[in-house]
C-alpha cells in the first residue's frame, strides 16, 4: 500500500535552535517526494521537491531535505529555526508524470522565543 | 501567491444541500487536482482534471463529481452533503505534460456543514 508516515504529530524548538521533522514512505514505484508548509487557514505552499539526482535537495527558507532510498525517507531540516517557521508540516509522495499526492498527516511545528 | 484561486473562502451548508466549489488553475496549466484535508489530518485526493477529462480519482463516493472547462479551471460538486464532508477543500494545478510534475495549490475552500 502506497502511503506517508510523520511519526511527530507535534514538535516544539526554541527559536535559533535546529530543526529535523521526519518523513517515511511506502511506494511501489520511483518516489517523487515534497515536503509542503501550511500556514492556519491558508493553502499548502511548496518548500522543496525530489524528482531524481543528488539526494540533498535545497528549498525555499532554508530548507533542505536528504533522500534516502534505503531508509525509505525523506527527513526535512533547518539548521537555524525563526519563529515565523511556526506552521503545519506536510511530506507528500506521488509517481512521475502525475500529480495525484499522497500526504502524510503532518507535524505541527511550535517555535518559542 | 501561486495564480491558483479558488471562490468562495468560506461555506456553511446544511446537511443534504448541494454545494459547488470553484478553482481558477494558473496561466498555463492544464491539470486540476482537488484534495479534501479535514481538520487535523493531511490532504486526501479526490480527482484529477486533465484537459477536461477526469484522470484518476480517490476513494471518494460518486456524489462527489467535477468539471474542467476548455479554460482549465474546475468545479468541484458534491451532493446530498454530509456533516463528515465538512472540511478544506483545496484545488491544485499543474502542467502534466512536462513529466516533472509540481503541484501549486490554491488557498482552499473552507466548507462547514452543519
Amino acid at each position: 500500500a502506497q502511503s506517508v508516515t510523520q511519526p511527530d504529530i507535534h514538535i516544539t524548538v526554541s527559536e535559533g535552535a535546529s530543526l529535523e521533522l521526519r518523513c517515511n514512505y511506502s511506494y511501489g514505484a520511483t518516489p517523487y517526494l515534497f515536503w509542503y508548509v501550511q500556514s492556519p487557514g491558508q493553502g499548502l505552499q511548496l518548500l522543496l521537491k525530489y524528482f531524481s539526482g543528488d539526494t540533498l535537495v535545497q528549498g525555499i527558507k532554508g530548507f533542505e531535505a536528504e533522500f534516502k532510498r534505503s531508509q525509505s525517507s525523506f527527513n526535512l531540516r533547518k539548521p537555524s529555526v525563526h519563529w515565523s517557521d511556526a506552521a503545519e508540516y506536510f511530506c507528500a509522495v506521488g509517481a512521475r508524470g502525475t500529480d495525484k499526492l499522497i500526504f502524510g498527516t503532518g507535524t505541527r511545528l511550535q517555535v518559542f522565543p | 501567491e501561486t495564480g491558483v484561486t479558488q471562490s468562495p473562502t468560506h461555506l456553511i451548508k446544511t446537511r443534504g444541500q448541494q454545494v459547488t466549489l470553484r478553482c481558477s488553475s494558473q496561466s498555463g496549466h492544464n491539470t486540476v487536482s482537488w484534495y479534501q484535508q479535514a481538520l487535523g489530518q493531511g490532504p486526501q485526493f479526490i480527482f484529477q482534471y486533465y484537459r477536461e477529462e477526469e484522470n484518476g480519482r480517490g476513494n471518494f463516493p460518486p456524489r462527489f463529481s467535477g468539471l474542467q472547462f476548455p479554460n482549465y479551471s474546475s468545479e468541484l460538486n458534491v451532493n446530498a452533503l454530509e456533516l463528515d464532508d465538512s472540511a478544506l477543500y483545496l484545488c491544485a494545478s499543474s502542467l502534466l505534460d512536462t513529466g516533472n510534475t509540481e503541484a501549486f495549490f490554491g488557498q482552499g475552500t473552507r466548507l462547514t456543514v452543519v
